[in-house]
């Protein structure tokens, strides 16, 4: 079965900077998709970004750019210009071939003024 | 707003109860998922409903059942409810039946078992 691993419970980073939250999963597949959600307080989730894994460029939406490793399995996530509302929960996410989307534990992120 | 719709946002209710959670998906997407989510912890897949036809089961305990109708709306049925069901209840959509693209997901459903 699939997993996805956040090894970061927290992290902060100061406003303006850049930071970087990891992820790796394990599968015996060879094509499939991963994404970044971020969950802000109001508990809403929201679509940050997707990979497909098939695509060796690394996905890029305006301040947010993920690190594709397909080698070793690890999808990080890089924000770069940090901003108050960047601060949430971020997760990483799995699309397995049976069409679930699996989900890590979660990276929560704190903006520091 | 996402587009799509949950409700009601917050119900609590007590252990033994039976309770249902409505998701009425964004508009053209035929696929449905529902997800738990507890207390500081990632999200638990339960189901997938893809045109009205189950497609997918993750980690739903027999007490819960869901579907899909007709119009495309779904509902999460809860049963004998323990105080441990208390989460999050997270309902997506897709226009994929595989959500390629991701998923929009809806404002959630509180629900609090005492």
């Amino acid at each position: 079965a699939q997993t996805v691993t956040q090894s970061q419970p927290e992290m902060s980073v100061q406003e303006a900077e850049t930071v970087t939250l990891s992820c790796t999963y394990d599968t015996s597949e060879s094509d499939y998709y991963l994404f970044w959600y971020k969950q802000p307080p109001s508990r809403q989730m929201i679509l940050v970004i997707r990979q497909e894994a098939y695509k060796q460029q690394n996905a890029t939406e305006n301040r947010f750019s993920v690190n594709f490793q397909k080698a070793a399995k690890s999808f990080s996530l890089k924000i770069s210009d940090s901003q108050l509302g960047d601060a949430a929960m971020y997760f990483c996410a799995y699309r397995s071939r049976d069409d679930k989307i699996i989900f890590g534990k979660g990276t929560r992120l704190h903006i520091l003024p | 707003d996402s587009g799509v719709t949950q409700t009601p946002k917050h119900l609590i209710t007590a252990t033994g109860q039976r309770v249902t959670l409505r998701c009425s998906p964004r508009s053209g997407d035929l696929s449905v998922y529902w997800y738990q989510q507890s207390l500081d912890q990632g999200l638990q897949f339960l189901i997938q409903y893809y045109n009205g036809e189950e497609r997918a089961k993750g980690n739903i305990l027999e007490r819960f059942s869901a579907q899909q109708f007709p119009d495309l709306h779904s509902e999460l049925n809860l049963s004998s409810l323990e105080l441990g069901d208390s989460a999050l209840y997270f309902c997506a959509s897709s226009v994929s039946p595989g959500g390629n693209y991701g998923y929009t997901f809806g404002s959630g459903t509180r629900l609090t078992v005492v």
